[in-house]
């Protein structure tokens, strides 16, 4: 049973191109969160989706950032004009329910370099 | 206010030692979780043990156990016999549900060093 499945792991874009990371979550599992570490920093939420919906954004930026889960294919984290700021580990998660989960299970996250 | 608060940014322990890594948190829920996650120098993150605020024992995991204080709203990591394989960053993380959010706070981590 694969896990979360997370590409590139790493990415490396230059100042204003866009970065689209991709995030497969566990089998079974349709509750998919993204998460953004800045280096020597803990993990900080950025948005909760279900299939087709956006169900938190609360963490993301309002500007540049945006997240789908469609009904078909991985969930994608889009950065539109990238900035050296944007330099991260992005990592997606997935969880079986939404209330009251037991087990949130990481991906091994997407280093994104901006150069 | 910080949700969870790590206080030791690094740690050393001698192998086959025990070691215990602190962990308190700030909720007015009465419904919580509270995750460890293990972050090896390779980057990702490897889930260790829960413990659900209404949960009456302690978790154990193997060599891992959660030291779960609920009047003092701490849930410390113990590790057992460390390993050198042990040696890594550990996040503590929560879980609130009954604010609306369905996401983990985290910590901000302790590096821990096992010594040979």
């Amino acid at each position: 049973n694969a896990g979360v499945m997370q590409n590139p792991r790493h990415l490396v874009r230059r100042r204003g191109q866009e970065a689209r990371l991709r995030c497969s979550p566990m089998k079974g599992h349709s509750h998919v969160y993204w998460y953004r570490q800045l280096p020597e920093e803990g993990l900080k939420f950025m948005v909760y989706l279900q299939k087709e919906n956006i169900i938190d954004e609360s963490g993301m930026p309002k500007e540049r950032f945006s997240a789908e889960f469609p009904k078909e294919g991985p969930s994608i984290l889009r950065i539109q004009q990238v900035v050296r700021g944007d330099s991260a580990a992005y990592f997606c998660a997935s969880s079986l329910r939404d209330r009251g989960y037991t087990e949130a299970f990481f991906g091994q996250g997407t280093r994104l370099t901006v150069v | 206010a910080q949700k969870i608060t790590q206080t030791q940014p690094g740690m050393f322990v001698q192998e086959k030692e025990a070691v215990t890594l602190d962990c308190t948190y700030d909720t007015s829920d009465q419904s919580y979780g509270l995750f460890w996650y293990k972050q090896p120098s390779s980057g990702e993150m490897i889930f260790l043990i829960y413990q659900g605020s209404y949960d009456e024992q302690n978790a154990t995991e193997g060599r891992y156990s959660l030291n779960f204080q609920k009047a003092r709203k701490s849930a410390n990591l113990v590790i057992s016999a460390s390993q050198l394989g042990d040696s890594a960053m550990y996040f503590c993380a929560m879980r609130e549900d009954q604010t609306g959010a369905n996401n983990l706070f985290f910590g901000t981590g302790t590096r821990l060093t096992v010594i040979p």
